[in-house]
Protein backbone atom coordinates (compact mmCIF):
# COMPACT_ATOMS: atom_id res chain seq x y z
CA UNK A 1 0.00 0.00 0.00
CA UNK A 2 0.91 3.83 -0.44
CA UNK A 3 3.10 5.53 2.42
CA UNK A 4 3.71 8.96 3.02
CA UNK A 5 6.66 10.19 5.12
CA UNK A 6 8.00 13.85 5.94
CA UNK A 7 11.26 14.59 6.32
CA UNK A 8 11.37 16.79 9.53
CA UNK A 9 8.70 16.23 12.11
CA UNK A 10 9.39 20.02 13.47
CA UNK A 11 10.48 23.32 11.49
CA UNK A 12 10.99 26.96 13.09
CA UNK A 13 11.10 29.32 11.08
CA UNK A 14 11.60 33.41 11.82
CA UNK A 15 8.09 35.69 11.41
CA UNK A 16 8.57 36.90 7.60
CA UNK A 17 10.60 34.20 6.21
CA UNK A 18 9.69 31.67 3.35
CA UNK A 19 9.20 27.64 5.19
CA UNK A 20 9.64 24.64 3.08
CA UNK A 21 7.51 21.60 4.39
CA UNK A 22 8.47 18.03 2.47
CA UNK A 23 6.97 15.18 1.75
CA UNK A 24 8.01 11.55 0.20
CA UNK A 25 5.49 9.13 -1.06
CA UNK A 26 5.72 5.54 -2.38
CA UNK A 27 3.43 4.90 -4.68
CA UNK A 28 4.50 6.25 -8.35
CA UNK A 29 1.08 5.55 -9.75
CA UNK A 30 -0.90 8.22 -7.64
CA UNK A 31 -2.60 10.76 -8.68
CA UNK A 32 -3.62 13.68 -6.28
CA UNK A 33 -1.87 14.89 -3.55
CA UNK A 34 -3.23 17.89 -0.83
CA UNK A 35 -1.58 19.70 1.71
CA UNK A 36 -3.66 20.13 4.67
CA UNK A 37 -3.12 22.68 7.83
CA UNK A 38 -3.96 21.18 11.58
CA UNK A 39 -4.12 23.74 14.09
CA UNK A 40 -4.44 22.54 17.90
CA UNK A 41 -8.28 21.06 18.51
CA UNK A 42 -9.26 21.30 15.10
CA UNK A 43 -9.71 19.19 11.71
CA UNK A 44 -7.63 19.51 9.41
CA UNK A 45 -8.02 22.69 6.55
CA UNK A 46 -7.07 21.88 3.03
CA UNK A 47 -4.44 24.23 1.87
CA UNK A 48 -3.76 23.46 -1.07
CA UNK A 49 -3.98 20.24 -3.73
CA UNK A 50 -2.00 19.12 -6.98
CA UNK A 51 -2.36 16.40 -9.63
CA UNK A 52 -0.16 14.51 -11.12
CA UNK A 53 -0.34 16.41 -14.48
CA UNK A 54 1.24 19.12 -12.69
CA UNK A 55 4.63 20.01 -11.33
CA UNK A 56 3.73 23.26 -9.31
CA UNK A 57 0.41 24.64 -8.24
CA UNK A 58 0.02 28.60 -6.46
CA UNK A 59 -1.93 29.79 -3.98
CA UNK A 60 -1.92 32.96 -1.90
CA UNK A 61 1.15 33.00 0.10
CA UNK A 62 1.58 28.88 -0.94
CA UNK A 63 3.34 27.15 -3.73
CA UNK A 64 3.21 23.29 -3.88
CA UNK A 65 5.81 21.50 -6.02
CA UNK A 66 5.50 18.08 -6.99
CA UNK A 67 8.63 15.97 -8.56
CA UNK A 68 7.25 12.25 -9.64
CA UNK A 69 11.02 11.53 -10.66
CA UNK A 70 11.61 11.37 -7.04
CA UNK A 71 8.23 11.13 -5.72
CA UNK A 72 8.49 14.35 -3.46
CA UNK A 73 6.16 17.04 -2.61
CA UNK A 74 6.85 20.38 -0.77
CA UNK A 75 4.78 22.97 0.25
CA UNK A 76 6.29 26.23 0.21
CA UNK A 77 4.62 29.45 2.41
CA UNK A 78 5.69 32.82 1.57
CA UNK A 79 6.53 35.38 4.30
CA UNK A 80 5.85 33.19 6.99
CA UNK A 81 3.23 34.42 9.76
CA UNK A 82 2.89 33.95 13.42
CA UNK A 83 -0.96 32.59 12.31
CA UNK A 84 1.03 29.66 10.03
CA UNK A 85 2.17 27.96 13.23
CA UNK A 86 0.58 24.85 13.14
CA UNK A 87 1.07 21.07 12.17
CA UNK A 88 1.16 20.18 8.36
CA UNK A 89 0.54 16.99 6.76
CA UNK A 90 1.22 16.04 3.08
CA UNK A 91 -1.99 13.43 2.41
CA UNK A 92 -2.26 11.08 -1.17
CA UNK A 93 -4.96 9.53 -2.49
CA UNK A 94 -5.29 6.33 -3.84
CA UNK A 95 -6.21 5.59 -7.21
CA UNK A 96 -10.04 5.39 -6.50
CA UNK A 97 -10.07 8.57 -5.07
CA UNK A 98 -11.86 7.08 -2.06
CA UNK A 99 -8.86 6.92 0.66
CA UNK A 100 -6.25 9.63 1.65
CA UNK A 101 -3.17 8.47 3.14
CA UNK A 102 -1.54 10.96 5.35
CA UNK A 103 2.14 11.55 6.33
CA UNK A 104 3.34 12.35 9.89
CA UNK A 105 3.17 16.05 10.19
CA UNK A 106 5.79 18.97 10.19
CA UNK A 107 4.83 21.17 13.26
CA UNK A 108 5.66 24.82 11.87
CA UNK A 109 6.75 27.29 14.80
CA UNK A 110 6.99 30.65 13.67
CA UNK A 111 8.93 33.02 15.69
CA UNK A 112 8.06 36.89 15.96
CA UNK B 1 -24.65 25.02 5.32
CA UNK B 2 -20.71 26.12 7.00
CA UNK B 3 -19.33 22.63 7.20
CA UNK B 4 -18.95 19.30 8.35
CA UNK B 5 -20.18 19.36 11.51
CA UNK B 6 -19.32 16.22 14.49
CA UNK B 7 -20.95 15.72 17.52
CA UNK B 8 -20.05 15.60 20.61
CA UNK B 9 -16.77 17.01 20.46
CA UNK B 10 -14.93 15.87 23.75
CA UNK B 11 -16.35 12.14 25.22
CA UNK B 12 -15.06 10.73 28.32
CA UNK B 13 -15.82 6.85 29.21
CA UNK B 14 -14.94 4.36 31.04
CA UNK B 15 -13.55 1.56 29.39
CA UNK B 16 -15.96 -1.83 28.07
CA UNK B 17 -18.48 0.95 27.59
CA UNK B 18 -20.31 1.79 24.23
CA UNK B 19 -19.57 5.15 22.17
CA UNK B 20 -21.61 6.80 19.35
CA UNK B 21 -20.04 9.78 17.19
CA UNK B 22 -22.29 11.82 15.03
CA UNK B 23 -21.02 13.19 12.00
CA UNK B 24 -23.34 15.82 9.35
CA UNK B 25 -21.62 16.26 6.03
CA UNK B 26 -21.92 19.14 3.87
CA UNK B 27 -25.04 18.50 2.18
CA UNK B 28 -24.60 18.38 -0.99
CA UNK B 29 -21.39 15.83 -0.49
CA UNK B 30 -22.52 11.83 -1.41
CA UNK B 31 -19.11 11.12 0.20
CA UNK B 32 -18.51 10.62 4.14
CA UNK B 33 -15.41 9.16 5.34
CA UNK B 34 -14.30 8.55 8.94
CA UNK B 35 -11.06 8.85 9.95
CA UNK B 36 -8.78 8.05 13.29
CA UNK B 37 -5.78 10.25 14.80
CA UNK B 38 -4.19 9.44 17.52
CA UNK B 39 -1.53 12.31 18.98
CA UNK B 40 1.59 13.21 16.83
CA UNK B 41 0.19 11.14 13.89
CA UNK B 42 -1.61 11.95 10.73
CA UNK B 43 -5.33 10.87 10.19
CA UNK B 44 -5.77 6.91 9.66
CA UNK B 45 -8.98 5.81 7.17
CA UNK B 46 -11.32 4.15 8.96
CA UNK B 47 -13.99 3.45 5.78
CA UNK B 48 -16.47 5.38 3.73
CA UNK B 49 -19.87 6.05 2.41
CA UNK B 50 -20.75 6.70 -1.39
CA UNK B 51 -24.62 7.86 -0.09
CA UNK B 52 -25.64 5.29 2.16
CA UNK B 53 -23.64 2.28 0.63
CA UNK B 54 -20.10 1.73 2.73
CA UNK B 55 -17.98 0.84 -0.22
CA UNK B 56 -15.01 0.17 2.25
CA UNK B 57 -14.80 -0.75 5.76
CA UNK B 58 -11.77 -3.26 5.29
CA UNK B 59 -9.63 -0.68 7.18
CA UNK B 60 -12.10 -0.28 10.43
CA UNK B 61 -9.50 -1.43 13.59
CA UNK B 62 -11.65 -4.34 14.59
CA UNK B 63 -15.23 -5.95 14.65
CA UNK B 64 -16.02 -3.34 17.84
CA UNK B 65 -16.17 -0.79 15.24
CA UNK B 66 -18.78 -0.29 13.26
CA UNK B 67 -20.63 3.03 11.19
CA UNK B 68 -23.86 3.74 9.25
CA UNK B 69 -25.01 6.13 6.94
CA UNK B 70 -28.93 5.35 6.89
CA UNK B 71 -30.53 7.64 4.60
CA UNK B 72 -27.46 8.65 2.81
CA UNK B 73 -27.36 12.16 5.21
CA UNK B 74 -25.68 12.11 8.39
CA UNK B 75 -23.56 8.85 9.90
CA UNK B 76 -23.13 7.45 12.90
CA UNK B 77 -19.62 5.74 14.31
CA UNK B 78 -20.02 3.34 17.08
CA UNK B 79 -17.19 1.79 19.00
CA UNK B 80 -18.39 -1.18 21.64
CA UNK B 81 -16.49 -2.81 24.65
CA UNK B 82 -14.37 0.49 24.29
CA UNK B 83 -10.64 -0.10 25.06
CA UNK B 84 -7.92 2.75 26.52
CA UNK B 85 -6.48 2.01 23.07
CA UNK B 86 -8.93 3.76 21.35
CA UNK B 87 -8.52 7.05 22.70
CA UNK B 88 -7.92 9.00 19.41
CA UNK B 89 -9.74 11.77 17.48
CA UNK B 90 -12.38 10.46 15.26
CA UNK B 91 -12.57 12.81 12.50
CA UNK B 92 -15.35 12.83 9.31
CA UNK B 93 -14.79 14.15 6.11
CA UNK B 94 -17.08 14.64 3.20
CA UNK B 95 -16.48 15.67 -0.39
CA UNK B 96 -18.55 15.37 -3.65
CA UNK B 97 -19.10 12.14 -5.23
CA UNK B 98 -15.40 11.88 -7.50
CA UNK B 99 -13.76 11.60 -4.35
CA UNK B 100 -11.81 15.19 -4.30
CA UNK B 101 -12.60 18.47 -2.52
CA UNK B 102 -12.12 16.46 1.15
CA UNK B 103 -13.34 18.65 3.71
CA UNK B 104 -13.10 17.65 7.65
CA UNK B 105 -14.97 18.22 10.39
CA UNK B 106 -13.32 19.32 14.10
CA UNK B 107 -13.37 15.98 15.09
CA UNK B 108 -14.64 14.13 18.61
CA UNK B 109 -11.75 13.72 20.93
CA UNK B 110 -12.54 10.03 22.76
CA UNK B 111 -10.78 9.51 26.40
CA UNK B 112 -10.82 6.00 27.57
CA UNK B 113 -10.23 5.85 31.03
Amino acid sequence: GESVGLHLPTLSVQEGDNSIINCAYSNSASDYFIWYKQESGKGPQFIIDIRSNMDKRQGQRVTVLLNKTVKHLSLQIAATQPGDSAVYFCAVTNNAGNMLTFGGGTRLMVKP
Amino acid sequence: DTGVSQDPRHKITKRGQNVTFRCDPISEHNRLYWYRQTLGQGPEFLTYFQNEAQLEKSRLLSDRFSAERPKGSFSTLEIQRTEQGDSAMYLCASSPAYGYGYTFGSGTRLTVV
